[in-house]
């Protein structure tokens, strides 16, 4: 089956520093890849829609240039979140689409990220 | 090799159907299983199991787990248009410190008026 990794699976680190979180599609290639956070018992919250070859497209309220997305190739995209706060602090998954799979989503086992 | 198996694929029924929703998984760790509705963006949060036998219930939806086993349904009775949607199950498993997720690939639900 399709199978997305994400590394690293935990991030810890200061205030004010940024982290590059990166997924990749390990068997198969993703022209559109999903990145969400999620919060504790609730839903996954929607980010960003990443297209290869081309610029995210955010959610509303999701700023832009805090959390850089960059879908270089069609294994791999990254979300790099700057000058990261406390705030920040979350459980951030992928999710990969296969071109041809409907919109069957493969999701990525998800990087907790805690900053100080 | 964790694995997150849900079945059927696809199921349509009629609007008042009752149906079953399947999800059974091999893990190394267990913490929990948890139930989303997926429409057409984020999934949505439904039910989070982590005891055998104790159902959850939600208006029409209702979920249990069974941890001898190694699976969990979700049931929905008196089916609405609105219930139209992919259902996936993940299990959330501890991994040295971490937490890991493992997703199902989802049942899609289609009903038919």
């Amino acid at each position: 089956g399709a199978v997305v990794s994400q590394h690293p699976s935990r991030v810890i680190c200061k205030s004010g520093t940024s982290v590059k979180i990166e997924c990749r599609s390990l068997d198969f290639q993703a022209t559109t890849m999903f990145w969400y956070r999620q919060f504790p018992k609730q839903s996954l919250m929607l980010m960003a829609t990443s297209n290869e070859g081309s610029k995210a497209t955010y959610e509303q309220g999701v700023e832009k240039d805090k959390f850089l997305i960059n879908h270089a190739s069609l294994t791999l995209s990254t979300l790099t979140v700057t000058s990261a706060h406390p705030e920040d602090s979350s459980f951030y998954i992928c999710s990969a689409q296969i071109p041809t799979g409907g919109e069957t989503q493969y999701f990525g086992p998800g990087t907790r990220l805690l900053v100080l | 090799e964790d694995k997150v198996v849900q079945s059927p694929l696809s199921l349509v029924v009629h609007e008042g159907d009752t149906v079953t929703l399947n999800c059974s998984y091999e893990v190394t760790n267990f913490r929990s299983l948890l139930w989303y509705k997926q429409e057409k963006k984020a999934p949505t949060f439904l039910f989070m199991l982590t005891s055998s036998g104790i159902e959850k219930k939600s208006g029409r939806l209702s979920s249990i787990l069974d941890k001898k086993e190694l699976f969990s349904i979700l049931n929905i009775t008196a089916t609405q248009t609105g219930d139209s949607a992919i259902y996936l199950c993940a299990v959330e498993m501890p991994n040295f410190g971490n937490e890991k997720l493992t997703f199902g690939t989802g049942t899609r639900l289609t009903i038919i008026p």
